[in-house]
C-alpha cells in the first residue's frame, strides 16, 4: 500500500480553470503539507494542517486553497489557473513532534497551457 | 528562518568514484539534518538523517553524512557511485520540534557508466 498517495498524478489544462489535487496518507500521521516545485527543481512548503487545522500558510495566492476534511487527508484547491503554477505539487506527512520525519507522495505535474 | 545551500548544482562522476555532495545550513539554533533523493519521475525518498549523538550518520544505498556543527554544514558521501545514483539529492532542514522543512536547492547527480 502507497504510503501517502495523491491524484491524479499529470494534470493538464487551461488557463483560467479550477482544478483540484487530493491527497491521503496511511500512516496514523497528524500532519500533512504541500509543497511546490518549480522546473529548477526547488521546492518551497505551501501549507501545513496538523489535525486539520492550518499551521503553517506560507505567501501563497489565495486563488490556492487547501482543505483538510480529516487527518488522513489534504486536498489543494487552485482557482483561476495561470501559466505560473505549472509545477510538480507534492503532498507530504509526518507525525509531529521533535523530529518530523517526513514522507512524500509521488508528486502531480501540474501543466497550465 | 533557516536556510539551506547546496553549492554544487550538477556533478556528473563516472561509476565507482567517490562521492561528495556540499550542504551548509544557517539557524543558529538546534535543528534536524536531512538528505532526501529523488530518483527520475519519482518522490522524494528519505536518504538519512540527523537527530543528535554520533555526527556520521549513515543511510540506505551505502551513503552517509558528517554534520560539523562548527561549519553548519551535512555533506552527503558515498565511496563508490553506480549508476543507479543517478538522481537528484536535497538536503533539508527544520528547527527541532518545528513543522517547516527547508529545502536546499538540490543537486543533480549524473552517474557514467
Amino acid at each position: 500500500d502507497t504510503a501517502v498517495s495523491q491524484t491524479p498524478k499529470y494534470l493538464v489544462t487551461q488557463m483560467g480553470n479550477d482544478k483540484s489535487i487530493k491527497c491521503e496518507q496511511n500512516l496514523g500521521h497528524d500532519t500533512m503539507y504541500w509543497y511546490k516545485q518549480d522546473s529548477k527543481k526547488f521546492l518551497k512548503i505551501m501549507f501545513s494542517y496538523n489535525n486539520k487545522e492550518l499551521i503553517i500558510n506560507e505567501t501563497v495566492p489565495n486563488r490556492f486553497s487547501p482543505k483538510s476534511p480529516d487527518k488522513a487527508h489534504l486536498n489543494l484547491h487552485i482557482n483561476s489557473l495561470e501559466l505560473g503554477d505549472s509545477a510538480v505539487y507534492f503532498c507530504a506527512s509526518s507525525q509531529f513532534g521533535l523530529e518530523n520525519i517526513q514522507y512524500f507522495g509521488a508528486g502531480t505535474r501540474l501543466s497550465v497551457l | 528562518a533557516q536556510s539551506v545551500s547546496q553549492h554544487n548544482h550538477h556533478v556528473i562522476l563516472s561509476e565507482a568514484a567517490s562521492l561528495e555532495l556540499g550542504c551548509n545550513y544557517s539557524y543558529g539554533g538546534t535543528v534536524n539534518l536531512f538528505w532526501y533523493v529523488q530518483y527520475p519521475g519519482q518522490h522524494l525518498q528519505l536518504l538519512l538523517k540527523y537527530f543528535s549523538g554520533d555526527p556520521l550518520v549513515k543511510g540506505i544505498k551505502g551513503f552517509e553524512a558528517e554534520f560539523i556543527k562548527s561549519k553548519f554544514s551535512f555533506n552527503l558521501r558515498k565511496p563508490s557511485v553506480q549508476w543507479s545514483d543517478t538522481a537528484e539529492y536535497f538536503c533539508a532542514v527544520n528547527a527541532v520540534g518545528a513543522n517547516n522543512l527547508f529545502f536546499g536547492t538540490g543537486t543533480r547527480l549524473t552517474v557514467i557508466p
